[in-house]
Order: C-alpha cells, then sequence, then structure tokens
C-alpha cells in the first residue's frame, strides 16, 4: 500500500491552522498513525486510529479521515511543532507503509 | 517504561553483512504482549519499514529486503537483532528499533530506540 502525502513541505508562521494530507492507495480503514520527527531524533507517534491523540500530545493536534484520505490538522502553530511529519499504515501489518513525509517550516 | 538502545558497529563494508543489537529493560522481548520493528532512514529521506518480531514470535519483513534480512531475538540478554546480508551503500542510514503501544486494535509505534548511523562504504 502506497501513502502519499501532501505537501511534501511548508512554511507557516506561529499562529497558523495548516494542514497535512495522507492519501492511500487503497482503503486502509483508520488503520493510519502519524508522527512527528525532529532533526536527530526518533520519530514520536501524534495520533493514532487516524483520529486518536496519543497521551502527552496537545490538543491542538487532530486528525482525521478514513478509507483513502486522511489530514493532520495543528490548529494553532508553536514554535516546537516545526517538525517533519509522516504518515504511517498498519492495515497490512505485514507490511507497514509511510508516507514521504511532510516538512514543515518556519515562514 | 520501556526504553531500548541500539549497537553496533557505525561503518560496515559493501558486500559484507550489517548487524545490529537493540537492548532493551522494562519489558521481556520473547512474552511481550507487543509487536517490535526495525526503521530504517537514509540521510535527508524518509522512514522505510524493514520488519517485525511479532507477539506471538512470527516475523515478518519487507518484501524488498526479504532475501537479505533476518530479525531474532536472544532472550539473555534481552535482545532484538537485525542482520542485513551484502550491505550495499543504499543500506547507509539510521536505524531504529520500536516497540508498539496501545492502540485499541490498530498498530502503532510509542517506544523508540534514538537511532544508530550506519555507513556502509565501498
Amino acid at each position: 500500500i502506497q501513502m502519499t502525502q501532501s505537501p511534501s513541505s511548508l512554511s507557516a508562521s506561529v499562529g497558523d491552522r495548516v494542514t497535512i494530507t495522507c492519501r492511500a492507495s487503497q482503503s486502509i480503514g483508520t488503520f493510519l498513525n502519524w508522527y512527528q520527527q525532529k532533526p536527530g531524533t526518533a520519530p514520536k507517534l501524534l495520533l493514532y486510529g487516524a483520529s486518536t491523540l496519543q497521551s502527552g500530545v496537545p490538543s491542538r493536534f487532530s486528525g482525521s479521515g478514513s478509507g483513502t484520505e486522511f489530514t493532520l490538522t495543528i490548529s494553532s502553530l508553536q514554535p516546537e511543532d516545526f517538525a517533519t511529519y509522516y504518515c504511517q499504515q498498519t492495515y497490512t501489518s505485514l507490511s507497514i507503509t509511510f508516507g514521504q513525509g511532510t516538512r514543515l517550516e518556519i515562514k | 517504561q520501556v526504553q531500548m538502545q541500539e549497537s553496533g558497529p557505525g561503518l560496515v563494508k559493501s558486500s559484507e553483512t550489517l548487524s545490529l543489537i537493540c537492548t532493551v529493560s522494562g519489558d521481556s522481548i520473547s512474552s511481550s504482549s507487543y509487536d517490535w520493528v526495525w526503521i530504517r532512514q537514509p540521510p535527508g529521506k524518509g522512514l522505510e519499514w524493514l520488519g517485525t518480531f511479532s507477539s506471538s514470535g512470527d516475523t515478518y519483513y519487507n518484501a524488498s529486503l526479504k532475501s537479505r534480512l533476518t530479525i531474532s531475538v536472544d532472550t539473555s540478554p534481552n535482545q532484538l537483532s537485525l542482520r542485513l546480508s551484502s550491505a550495499t551503500l543504499a543500506d547507509t542510514a539510521v536505524y531504529f528499533c520500536a516497540r508498539e503501544t496501545d492502540c485499541r486494535g490498530g498498530a502503532c509505534y510509542g517506544h523508540w530506540g534514538q537511532g544508530i548511523q550506519v555507513t556502509v562504504s565501498s
């Protein structure tokens, strides 16, 4: 299953609302996770099951979607949110795949 | 709290075998209720799932690497290992081990090692 994120990069300002899209090449239900990665560190799980916030993750992060189209929204960007975001499908746990990533940069 | 630490050679010669270990504390790999995975990230690129050691003791591999990859568990010490034979320059990456966390029926990975940089040289 191929995962395609858009955009590949995004410039935004603190306080902005941003949305990242992830599309699956076939229906994956809600077996979709989002991760945040900062340079030199391991990815951090933000949301699972397309829309459930991982414990400890700020409520400005939200996710939606099912089937083949999913979105990650950050309601009001904070300085610590500038990072790269990846979607991941685990519909087929025998073949897990990630999107190519979306780099969120400060405008 | 489960913790993981990857270790192994940072430099491997092309055509040789790349071998890494993930040392785990806070959970027993062989009796865990969770799956364990290896994931890598080439320089400046995205994340690639390599393979899974499942809670049932089965292993699953990325089809593109299946012929070269072996994931296994040593129970004493509590380690997850990765062996990738016939290494090429394309195997240069940061390698992460990770463990599933509770995701209400799905699979997601909330526990990660810090990663280890491996460079394959010609």
